[in-house]
């Protein structure tokens, strides 16, 4: 089964248009972390935050936000008034694991274009 | 602070042949995380290292192998080669691994397989 869907391949907007990235996880862990990543077209995954599975405090940073529902399992990535520079492949991870055996679980990715 | 990097960043080979591919963490850091990156299957787990031992193992076969050295350096192997091989390999980097702790990626290295 799925542990981490990001259900969107791909989504297109305009520059400048706000764009919401769906995550829906899964685990019967009550402890576990929540990430997101972007990966540009250079490959390397950048680290964007990191959130526990008991802090559901939305995040903002710049025109970045963060929506964490644990009664949706959802950890939802909104970027506000798009960017070019924004055109890349984002990722949504998982950790969890008990007893020192810790999985990172990564979602397929979504790729985000986003047109000037 | 230096972010991790990974040599060589690109990589071609024929079937059978074996290959070495190296990290280098984060200053620091003492785990190294290796995974598999391929349009198909996505990013999957390779195998986990933190102080010279293999912490963590994924779903791979016995030809994909690695290690630690005392300065967190890793390497990864992978003996005969097969086409479905091509994969951008990335590096990740932590301070002790674990559930909690970030992973901080390289650059990868792309592998083409002839």
């Amino acid at each position: 089964a799925q542990k981490v869907t990001q259900a969107q391949t791909e989504i297109s907007v305009v520059e400048k248009e706000d764009v919401t990235l769906d995550c829906v996880y899964e685990t019967r862990d009550t402890t576990y972390y929540l990430f997101w990543y972007k990966q540009p077209p250079s490959g390397e995954l950048v680290f964007l935050i990191r959130r526990n599975s008991f802090d559901e405090q939305n995040e903002i940073s710049g025109r970045y936000s963060w929506n964490f529902q644990k009664s949706t399992s959802s950890f939802n990535f909104t970027i506000t008034a798009s960017q070019v520079v924004d055109s890349a492949v984002y990722f949504c991870a998982l950790s969890e694991g008990t007893s020192g055996t810790y999985k990172y679980i990564f979602g397929t990715g979504t790729r985000l274009k986003v047109l000037a | 602070k230096a972010g991790v990097t990974q040599t060589p960043r690109y990589l071609i080979k024929t079937r059978g042949q074996q290959v070495t591919l190296s990290c280098s963490p984060i200053s620091g850091h003492r785990s190294v995380s290796w995974y598999q990156q391929t349009p198909g299957q996505g990013l999957q787990f390779l195998f986990e290292y933190f102080s010279e031992t293999q912490r963590n193992k994924g779903n791979f076969p016995g030809r994909f192998s690695g290690r630690q050295f005392s300065n967190s350096r890793s390497e990864m192997n992978v003996s005969t080669l097969e086409l479905g091989d091509s994969a951008l390999y990335l590096c990740a980097s932590s301070l002790v691994g674990g559930l909690t702790d970030t992973q901080y990626f390289g650059p990868g290295t792309r592998l083409t397989v002839l």
